[in-house]
């Protein structure tokens, strides 16, 4: 199963964008890459994902590099509220049961 | 948005008894829900994985006795811990997600489980 690699904790100016790094070097061809936030004590919230393109939505962008080992979440304008764990998931297929497993994630605080 | 709603959010109960989580899909039919369990400042660690109208499928060292799984139709899932302990204490969460196998998991807002 692919694992992910995030860096612990990271900050960034309210206003600025924050880009969240993650490394994903064992990523198969067929599996895609999710990125889900959870603030504090709430469930995971979906954000965004991928397979090869980059992709973008209303709430962030991802860009998966071309090898695809590696990819960042893009939240182009940070709030407050963006305050949150974000989660780099390389979705797993065991016996046909899809399953996501967290790792621990990157702690980003917005800084007023 | 896919909405998943689970009740209760936060339950309080003494030990030895058993509690009921449900976990259901308010806008999408969830052909597969997962159950996880996170303990305080730790990541979420998948508990089971239920495709309607089949048995559920626990992760290793998930005892499935202890954490009886329902998924009787596509839009609800329930959880019942039983014969709760203070080391069941944990925020469980929900998740569903539908037919096609690339489509996202969508997360209940969990449910904060204490024993006494």
């Amino acid at each position: 199963d692919a694992k992910t690699t995030q860096p612990p904790s990271m900050d960034c100016a309210e206003g600025r964008a924050a880009n969240l790094p993650c490394n994903h070097s064992t990523i198969s061809g067929n599996e895609y890459v999710y990125w889900y936030r959870q603030i504090h004590s709430q469930g995971p919230q979906y954000i965004i994902h991928g397979l090869k393109n980059n992709e973008t939505n209303e709430m962030a962008s991802l860009i998966i590099t071309e090898d695809r080992k590696s990819s960042t979440l893009i939240l182009p304008h940070a709030t407050l509220r963006d305050t949150a764990v974000y989660y780099c998931i390389v979705r797993v297929s065991n016996f046909g049961n899809e399953k996501l497993t967290f790792g621990t994630g990157t702690r980003l605080t917005i800084i007023p | 948005g896919a909405v998943v709603s689970q009740h209760p959010s936060w339950v309080i109960c003494k030990s030895g008894t058993s509690v009921k989580i449900e976990c259901r899909s308010l806008d999408f039919q969830a052909t597969t829900m997962f159950w996880y369990r996170q303990f305080p400042k730790q990541s979420l660690m998948l508990m089971a994985t239920s495709n309607e109208g089949s048995k559920a499928t626990y992760e290793q060292g998930v005892e499935k006795d202890k954490f009886l799984i329902n998924h009787a139709s596509l839009t609800l899932s329930t959880l019942t811990v039983t014969s709760a302990h203070p080391e069941d204490s944990s925020f469980y969460i929900c998740s569903g997600r539908g037919l096609r196998s690339n489509q996202p998991q969508h997360f209940g807002d969990g449910t904060r489980l204490s024993i006494l």
